[in-house]
């Protein structure tokens, strides 16, 4: 099957930094993958769609400045959320689409806790 | 824009008896439609998928229906084992180049011994 590494699994960080959650796809290439965002007992909620050598494409409502996203090889992307605060604190989950293949498999997730 | 409506948000079964959950999407042309379990903690797994030119798919103990023209879908769950509590989701997506997907609200499933 296909692995989607994504780490750290927990980070907690005082308010004003920037944290930085890596995505990975170990066994196979992506050349899509997608960044979620899911608070407690919700749903995912899409926000950005990142391509292999492109900028990524943000959902409505969602800060490019503030979620920035590289997609620099086809199995890795990185999501940094600058100057984090509280309110930013929230699951992150990355998917990523093997090339030519329908299915997205997911990462295990990344709790964020901004103090 | 795309909506995934899905229902119920909770749903408690004893052991042993069936589990279905239930989504209707709007936009037509989505043709890809997951089903994704997640346990606290942890990322979504994808437990089964059905594209749009299938009524339905069987995986062992899990089943999901798609009815085109009503745009719902449905995942059914025979002989639950407390193993199966989690959280599932429903998902659609277009199949672009991109295969976006939108996500259920999700359903709370608890398996009672």
């Amino acid at each position: 099957g296909a692995v989607v590494s994504q780490h750290p699994s927990r980070v907690i960080c005082k308010s004003g930094t920037s944290v930085k959650i890596e995505c990975r796809s170990l066994d196979f290439q992506a050349t899509t993958m997608f960044w979620y965002r899911q608070f407690p007992k919700q749903s995912l909620m899409l926000m950005a769609t990142s391509n292999e050598g492109s900028k990524a494409t943000y959902e409505q409502g969602v800060e490019k400045d503030k979620f920035l996203i590289n997609h620099a090889s086809l199995t890795l992307s990185t999501l940094t959320v600058t100057s984090a605060h509280p309110e930013d604190s929230s699951f992150y989950i990355c998917s990523a689409q093997r090339t030519g293949v329908v299915k997205l498999f997911f990462g295990s997730g990344t709790q964020l806790s901004v103090l | 824009g795309e909506n995934v409506e899905q229902h119920p948000s909770t749903l408690s079964v004893q052991e042993g008896d069936s589990a279905v959950i239930k989504c209707t999407y709007s936009d037509s042309a989505s043709n890809y439609f997951p089903w994704y379990k997640q346990e606290l903690g942890k990322g979504p797994q994808l437990i089964i998928d059905i594209r749009s030119n299938v009524g339905e798919k069987k995986d062992q103990r899990i089943a999901v229906t798609l009815n085109k023209t009503a745009k719902h879908f449905s995942l059914h769950i025979t002989e639950t084992q407390p193993e199966d509590s989690a959280v599932y989701f429903c998902a659609a997506s277009k199949g672009d180049s991109s295969y976006k997907l939108i996500f259920g609200s999700g359903t709370r499933l608890l398996v009672r011994p």
